[in-house]
């Protein structure tokens, strides 16, 4: 069974800039999930998507995007790059049906920095 | 609302057991999460226990639940220096939204 993956492991970009970061759902799995952790705390949900749908979202602005594809793997895009958006970026897949199948399993992240 | 509390900081000697506790707002959460963050990384789930449930054991590690007081916990049995790393409560809100809401961490360190 394949794990979650995320790439790339590290980035770096400027303010005003756009990132697209990409996330391979764990086998099986139809839902993925979008994380922000700041240094120091704890995650914050950006959106959710299943079955190629936005099916949930968290407080974040616009600028923050993301798309599902056929195959479940997963894109955020995130606009006009602020400071404060240097973070960890994670991603987390289940499947929607059931208790033990809405866990959701992370992947290792995507390491931010804007400068 | 939708809030979940930890305490910061908990050092333990190795062998020792460990106690980490968290409290939650939302009576309405079905299932109650814990993850372990070590450096740099993702968060590893560790285990999970449903709302009806009061205790769940799994290997070294105890969940307790109480729902009358919104208060989890998460105990270490023989704890050990791998052990050392941050510890994430989380519950799913019956909001409708299938969302993870994560409490700030506790960080454990395992001293030899």
């Amino acid at each position: 069974e394949t794990g979650v993956t995320q790439s790339p492991t590290h980035l770096i970009k400027t303010r005003g800039q756009q990132v697209t970061l990409r996330c391979s759902s764990q086998s099986g799995h139809n839902t993925v999930s979008w994380y922000q952790q700041a240094l120091g705390q704890g995650p914050q949900f950006i959106f959710q998507y299943y079955r190629e749908e936005e099916n949930g979202r968290g407080n974040f602005p616009p600028r923050f995007s993301g798309l599902q594809f056929p195959n479940y793997s997963s894109e955020l895009n995130v606009n006009a790059l602020e400071l404060d958006d240097s973070a960890l970026y994670l991603c987390a897949s289940s499947l929607v049906a059931g208790a033990d199948q809405e866990t959701q399993y992370f992947g290792p992240g995507t390491r931010l920095l804007v400068l | 609302g939708e809030d979940v509390e930890q305490s910061l900081f908990l050092s333990v000697r190795e062998g020792d057991s460990s106690v980490i506790n968290c409290t939650y707002t939302d009576s309405s959460s079905t299932y109650l999460y814990w993850y372990k963050q070590e450096p740099g990384a993702g968060l590893q789930l560790l285990t999970y226990i449903f709302s009806n449930m009061d205790m769940k054991q799994d290997q070294r590690l105890t969940v307790l639940l109480n729902k009358k007081d919104k208060h989890l916990s998460l105990r270490i049995a023989d704890t050990q220096t791998g052990d050392s790393a941050i510890y994430f409560c989380a519950e799913i809100p019956d909001t409708g939204r299938r969302a993870l809401t994560f409490g700030s961490g506790t960080r454990l360190q395992v001293q030899p």
